[in-house]
């Protein structure tokens, strides 16, 4: 299965910008990467997804390297309320089932 | 414009017991995908529906089963229920089947607690 390996853990400082990445080595050629947040046990909220070029709306920015082999979810003024697991995800090949890694628990500091 | 929505929000139940959990998608999706989130850990994919059938399967036992009806939305039924069905169970719906990269939006979830 696609795999994804995220950082535990992270800080950052209200009003810096977060920078969250994530490894996708197995990830193909046709396969999006899929960034989503959990707050405290709620659904998952959709944040950004990319296939090569780097993408940004108004939540986030995602940066994909060229070999598309990680990323990294960027965003650009944290505050109190981003403090929440963030998933990268990418498509299990040749599946149309999303695979979850362990997250990324960001935490923001006033 | 409504998202998302699955009912009940909490359910308790016992042992050997049946459960069905439903789920409305998002105004104008119709594929229904079921995730089971156990404390600490990352959702797990249980299995997903598009035009009233089940498209793909995660590693879940037959205990397992769902449907998905003419309005697109679900239902998703644990037989036998065991301790370790206790979860969050979470409903996500998309356009299409993921294919073309177009995202999943997901409900607010069930927790389910298995006494």
């Amino acid at each position: 299965d696609a795999k994804t390996t995220q950082p535990p853990s992270m800080d950052c400082a209200e009003g810096r910008a977060a920078n969250l990445p994530c490894n996708h080595s197995t990830i193909s050629g046709n396969e999006y990467v899929y960034w989503y947040r959990q707050i405290h046990s709620q659904g998952p909220q959709y944040i950004i997804h990319g296939l090569k070029n780097n993408e940004t709306n108004e939540m986030a920015s995602l940066i994909i390297t060229e070999d598309r082999k990680s990323s990294t979810l960027i965003l650009p003024h944290a505050t109190l309320r981003d403090t929440a697991v963030y998933y990268c995800i990418v498509r299990a090949p040749g599946t149309y089932k999303y695979i979850f890694g362990t997250g990324t628990r960001l935490k923001v500091l006033a | 414009d409504a998202g998302v929505t699955q009912s009940p929000t909490h359910l308790i139940k016992t042992r050997g017991q049946q459960v069905t959990l439903r789920c409305s998608p998002k105004s104008g999706h119709d594929t229904v995908s079921w995730y089971q989130q156990a404390l600490g850990q990352g959702p797990q994919f249980i299995f997903q529906y598009y035009e009233e059938e089940e498209r793909q399967r995660g590693n879940f036992p037959d205990r397992f089963s769902g449907h998905q009806f003419p309005n697109y939305s679900s239902e998703l039924n644990v037989n036998a229920l065991l301790l370790g069905d206790s979860a969050l169970y979470l409903c996500a719906s998309s356009l299409g089947l993921l294919a073309e990269g177009h995202e999943q939006f997901f409900g607010p979830g069930t927790r389910l607690t298995v006494l």
